[in-house]
């Protein structure tokens, strides 16, 4: 166990649907990154907050949103959903301070069809 | 520009022997962070090694070292005794922009450990 803690592990879901990915951090970490792993793509960085705020922007689609509670966990909402968004999506966190671990959630796996 | 290249998409060593897995960055940051993770057909990330960029010394942690050579741009993992259990994905990493940037990885060298 990482300590980044990442539900559902699998998600199977339509076209056109929108569903939620729900990440806690290990204990203590205040940023949290997504990332979305495709074939096609590789890993990709999507979004970065840091305690709260939106810290960095990567390769997130419009229809993709995030946003990190006040207890630091973090849910990225994926919308209108096509075939092309089936991925494994990864959630990471990292300490304060500038540490340089970054810890990886063993990741959700979203199949669209 | 690819930021991280890593060459090698699959390779093979026998078990026991020791394997160099590739990798080369672009940066014009002085600040920087490298990194290695392994990605087994479980598919978690687990994190292996880090060299700051001014690191005077190659990392190693246990089988793995990293050489670092920064005039070349490059961030070599180097797997010692290769064991069955290392066949997997294995991602190079960066990390510009400060303590708190994010990564940019590498496209990723599939190892397979052959007995």
């Amino acid at each position: 166990d990482s300590g980044v803690t990442q539900t559902p592990k699998h998600l199977i879901t339509a076209t056109g649907q929108r569903v939620t990915l729900r990440c806690s951090p290990r204990s203590g970490d205040l940023s949290v990154y997504w990332y979305q792993q495709s074939l096609d793509q590789g890993l990709q960085f999507l979004i970065q907050y840091y305690n709260g705020e939106e810290r960095a922007k990567g390769n997130i689609l419009e229809r993709f949103s995030a946003q990190q509670f006040p207890d630091l966990h973090s849910e990225l909402n994926l919308s209108s959903l096509e075939l092309g968004d089936s991925a494994l999506y990864f959630c990471a966190s990292s300490p304060r301070g500038g540490a340089y671990g970054y810890t990886f959630g063993s990741g959700t796996r979203l199949t669209v069809v | 520009a690819q930021k991280i290249t890593q060459t090698q998409p699959g390779m093979f060593v026998q078990e026991k022997e020791a394997v160099t897995l590739d990798c080369t960055y672009d940066t014009s940051d002085p600040s920087y962070g490298l990194f290695w993770y392994k990605q087994p057909s479980s598919g978690e990330m687990i994190f292996l090694i880090y060299q700051g960029s001014y690191d005077q010394q190659n990392a190693t942690e246990g089988r793995y070292s990293l050489n670092f050579q920064k005039a070349r741009k490059s961030a070599n993992l180097v797997i010692s005794a290769s064991q069955l259990g290392d066949s997997a994905m294995y991602f190079c990493a960066m990390r510009e922009g400060g303590s708190q940037g994010n990564l940019i990885f590498g496209k990723g060298t599939k190892l397979s450990v052959k007995p």
